[in-house]
């Protein structure tokens, strides 16, 4: 299966530890855009990148989130001293650059106690 | 910040019967994505669609985008269970790196 990845589905954290995920695209895709989705709401976009650079982040991705793309391939979302609203989906997509489709992970669904 | 509305917010039917779900926005999209996503899923593309007034069936599915590419609807003929979910509205704008503004989708239960 070559679509998008991600790692671990579900984590459960205790309030003020770092929690990282992972998120895997679609090998030939240089766009990669992480969402996140609280419950009975649509996705908020948080961040992207083209390549290794990221372009864009939301007003919603505060200091204690941040996002890598190391080597343009594989991303990683850390948030750090997390609090309890942060418990939500987490979201990954990948694209080509150009065509406007985006298609998604499985979400990594993060609870905070 | 621009908003995408989706209406119905909830419908539950009857197999057998025909729907139709709106997303309405003021601002205007270069081109709009609907998804249907499933409990603990990440959303599943259904279609693009990027041309004003443009029509796209996917079998049982027609999406239509509006002529001003501010609003679009998805209608499902003679529904099924397997099309229980919850359906998403996204739409991009041109320079913003095609980053998705998604509606407040619309969760549809098709029942026996």
């Amino acid at each position: 299966d070559t679509g998008v990845s991600q790692n671990p589905r579900h984590k459960i954290t205790k309030r003020g530890q770092n929690v990282t995920f992972r998120c895997d695209p679609i090998s030939e895709h240089n766009r990669l855009y992480w969402y996140r989705q609280t419950l009975g709401q649509g996705p908020e976009f948080l961040t992207y990148f083209q390549n290794e650079a990221q372009l864009e982040k939301s007003r919603l991705l505060s200091d204690r989130f941040s996002a890598e793309r190391p080597k343009g391939s594989f991303s990683t979302l850390e948030i750090q001293r997390t609090e309890q609203g942060d418990s939500a989906m987490y979201l990954c997509a990948s694209s080509l650059v150009g065509p406007v489709e985006q298609y998604f992970g499985p979400g990594t669904r993060l609870t905070v106690t | 910040t621009q908003l995408l509305e989706q209406s119905p917010q909830f419908l539950s039917i009857q197999e057998g019967e025909n729907l139709t779900v709106y997303c309405n926005s003021s601002s205007v999209f270069s081109s709009l994505q609907w998804y249907r996503q499933e409990p603990g899923e990440g959303p599943v593309l259904l279609v693009t669609v990027v041309t004003g007034g443009e029509v796209k069936k996917l079998k049982r599915l027609t999406f239509q985008f509006g002529d001003a590419r501010k609003d679009s609807s998805l209608h499902i003929t003679a529904a099924q269970p397997g099309d229980t979910g919850l359906y998403l509205c996204a739409g991009a704008q041109e320079g913003g790196g095609n980053k998705l503004t998604f509606g407040t989708g619309t969760q549809l239960k098709v029942e026996l």
